[in-house]
């Protein structure tokens, strides 16, 4: 079957970096997304990674690697306002959109 | 866990013709389920907000007449595509928020994905 594992929950202190782990076994691989969500809000799109390796938007990178089914978001310099849930998803040979359950981030002063 | 149905996955249409999309809850009421449509490699654009027994919230610049949402239960929600063109060949995904719950939570179907001749 097609699985998505990221953790339920994750606090860091404000200031400081944070990596989320994503790991997947999907029929095919057509790219791997990370969404952020904010409670009670549609989610927001972060980053998307087809090629191994990281990439870096600003305070976030995401990394890839499809040998290992294993890709991780990293935040820097977290600020409150990156207290939400990370949602990692995979596209997959059918171009189905599967969807991890979302890791909780808190953000404490 | 809550689980989200879509059907169908995949849907091939000619021009002209009119597409409808149905989004499930299947072990949960949901008062409230979003459609959201995306292009490749960009992030889910939503489309409307849609509640059960009253019209569809739509964003601006979603055409009403175009994509049409109908929430007649707490457990279905269908978007139906009039009139489809090229230009409407997208993936389109719903989410539904569990009723009752209010954590703000958002459980997505696995998307549909669409293509007009």
């Amino acid at each position: 079957g097609q699985n998505i594992d990221q953790p339920t929950e994750m606090t860091a202190t404000e200031g400081a970096i944070v990596q989320i782990n994503c790991t997947y076994q999907t029929s095919g691989f057509n790219g791997l997304f990370w969404y952020q969500q904010h409670a009670g809000e549609a989610p927001t799109f972060l980053s998307y990674n087809v090629l191994d390796g990281l990439e870096e938007k600003g305070r976030f990178s995401s990394f890839l690697s499809r040998s290992k089914g294993y890709s991780y978001l990293l935040l820097k310099e977290l600020q409150m306002k990156d207290s939400a849930s990370y949602l990692c998803a995979v596209m997959d040979s059918n171009y189905q959109l599967i969807w991890g359950a979302g890791t909780k981030l808190i953000i404490k002063p | 866990g809550a689980v989200v149905s879509q059907h169908p996955s995949r849907v091939i249409c000619k021009s002209g013709t009119s597409v409808k999309i149905e989004c499930r809850s299947l072990d949960f009421q949901a008062t409230t389920m979003f459609w959201y449509r995306q292009f490749p490699k960009k992030s889910l654009m939503l489309m409307a907000t849609s509640n059960e027994g009253s019209k569809a919230t739509y964003e601006q610049g979603v055409e009403k007449d175009k994509f049409l949402i109908n929430h007649a239960s707490l457990t279905l929600s269908t978007l139906t595509v009039t009139s489809a063109h090229p230009e409407d060949s997208s993936f389109y995904i719903c989410s539904a928020r569990v009723q009752g719950r209010d954590t703000g939570e958002l459980f997505f179907g696995e998307g549909s994905r669409l293509t007009v001749l």
